[in-house]
């Protein structure tokens, strides 16, 4: 298995655009996350799914991002529109059933915002 | 915050030494995980312990988990450049959420 793919690796965007982060968990996996890594804050968890279902996303910031995991092999983040502040790495991870096994982690993608 | 407290912040010591780091966390927790992210990478699962566990062994690594006072200790043992890393805890809290610590920037000398 190639691990958890995320695209792309590297995105500069200009505020207010629109960004897309994509990742593919590895399959069999039932659980797909998405972190914010900043020197600040840390690793944050935004949102995570269980089976393609959203379970919770209390840590997603704003309105300005969503999530959607359509299929078992394919989950987008978006930020509409995106802000400086935003420049952080995102992780994407995913686990098989309550996560006993430990978390396996994509690359991240490194978001900056000008 | 609910996030874990990890001890030190840095750490940089003499290949072939042994590296210790610790961690606390303030809730109940079902297991704790140990991590390592190198420079520009993602992280990379080490160990997990559960809570009805005390220590747990892997290759080099040893973590001890003492559930009364709330922390964990990864030992890394006979050091060597490639351990130079962040190492982080990270604890399950509830069904399905992994909440990290800060991290200890661990640093290998030839």
């Amino acid at each position: 298995d190639a691990g958890v793919i995320q695209s792309p690796r590297h995105e500069v965007t200009e505020m207010g655009q629109e960004v897309t982060l994509r990742c593919k968990p590895i399959s069999g996996h039932d659980y797909l996350f998405w972190y914010r890594q900043t020197m600040m804050r840390g690793l944050e968890l935004l949102i995570y799914f269980n089976n393609n279902v959203p379970i919770d996303d209390s840590g997603m910031p704003e309105d300005r991002f969503s999530a959607k995991m359509p299929n078992a092999s394919f989950s987008t983040l978006k930020i509409q529109p995106s802000e400086p502040r935003d420049s952080a790495v995102y992780f994407c991870a995913s686990s098989f059933g309550q996560g006993r096994y430990g978390y396996t982690f994509g690359s991240g993608t490194r978001l900056t915002v000008v | 915050s609910q996030q874990g407290e990890e001890d030190p912040q840095a750490l940089s010591i003499q290949e072939g030494e042994n590296a210790t780091m610790n961690c606390s966390y303030k809730t109940s927790i079902n297991n704790l995980q140990w991590y390592r992210q190198n420079s520009g990478r993602g992280l990379v699962h080490l160990i997990l312990i559960r809570s009805n566990e005390r220590e747990k062994h892997s290759g080099r690594l040893r973590v001890t988990l003492d559930t009364s006072k709330k922390s964990s200790s990864l030992l890394i043992t006979a050091s060597r450049a490639a351990d130079t890393a962040s190492y982080f805890c990270a604890f399950l809290q509830g069904a399905q959420k992994l909440v990290f610590g800060q991290g200890t920037r661990l640093t290998i000398n030839p």
